[in-house]
């Protein structure tokens, strides 16, 4: 089946740095992608709508200066986030849209990136 | 606006015995409902979902879950549960107009004791 890769799986990094964060679609073409946030032991939030070719949507109360979103590609989304501080330790994961299967039954994921802020 | 309920943050179950994992929704139009399965840092994996065909939907590894209107819940359930069905899940829900946004559930977690 299709698959996404998201990379790296884990990175610390020390405050103040940034850290860029890759989603590809491996073999479909995914004109969206969508990246999530998820804190321990909760569920997952939607940050972002990365649409290729065009500015990413940002939901309520993410910072869009803080995350920089990049879908240059049709297979690859990227997140940026920027000046990192502890308070941004989090898991991230990303899903791309399969546009040739009906909409919402050919979202997949990727496998998450834990990012760690010392 | 779509939103999902999930009724337990916690349930524990002895191997072999029946799991029921409880999701309600609410929605203002016929959903898609999904449930998916995480495992300790992993993505995730989709298990079953509902897009108005048949009420009862099969999915992956036993699991299947009953799209309830009259009562709006879609529950995961499982016969026989196994030491590897260990894991979060989450009951999710389309937003309006299938642009592929999610939303998620507060999420189960799932044990099975031996």
């Amino acid at each position: 089946g299709a698959v996404v890769s998201q990379h790296p799986s884990r990175v610390i990094c020390k405050s103040g740095t940034s850290v860029k964060i890759e989603c590809r679609s491996l073999d479909f073409q995914a004109t969206t992608m969508f990246w999530y946030r998820q804190f321990p032991k909760q569920s997952l939030m939607l940050m972002a709508t990365s649409n290729e070719g065009s500015k990413a949507t940002y939901e309520q109360g993410v910072e869009k200066d803080k995350f920089l979103i990049n879908h240059a590609s049709l297979t690859l989304s990227t997140l940026t986030v920027t000046s990192a501080h502890p308070e941004d330790s989090s898991f991230y994961i990303c899903s791309a849209r399969d546009p040739q299967g009906f909409t919402n039954e050919k979202l997949f994921f990727g496998s998450g990136t834990q990012l760690s802020v010392l | 606006a779509q939103s999902v309920t999930q009724l337990d943050s916690h349930v524990s179950v002895s191997e072999g015995t029946p799991v029921l994992l409880r999701c309600n929704y609410s929605s203002s139009y016929s959903p898609s409902l999904f449930w998916y399965v995480q495992h300790p840092n992993k993505g995730l994996q989709l298990l079953l979902k509902y897009t108005s065909a048949a009420t009862l939907v099969k999915g992956i590894n036993g699991f299947e879950a009953e799209f309830k209107k009259s009562e709006t819940s879609f529950h995961l359930t499982k016969p026989s549960a196994h030491m590897s069905d260990a894991a979060e899940y989450f009951c999710v829900v389309s937003d309006l107009g299938n642009t592929g946004k999610l939303i998620f559930g507060q999420g189960t977690t799932l044990q099975v004791k031996p």
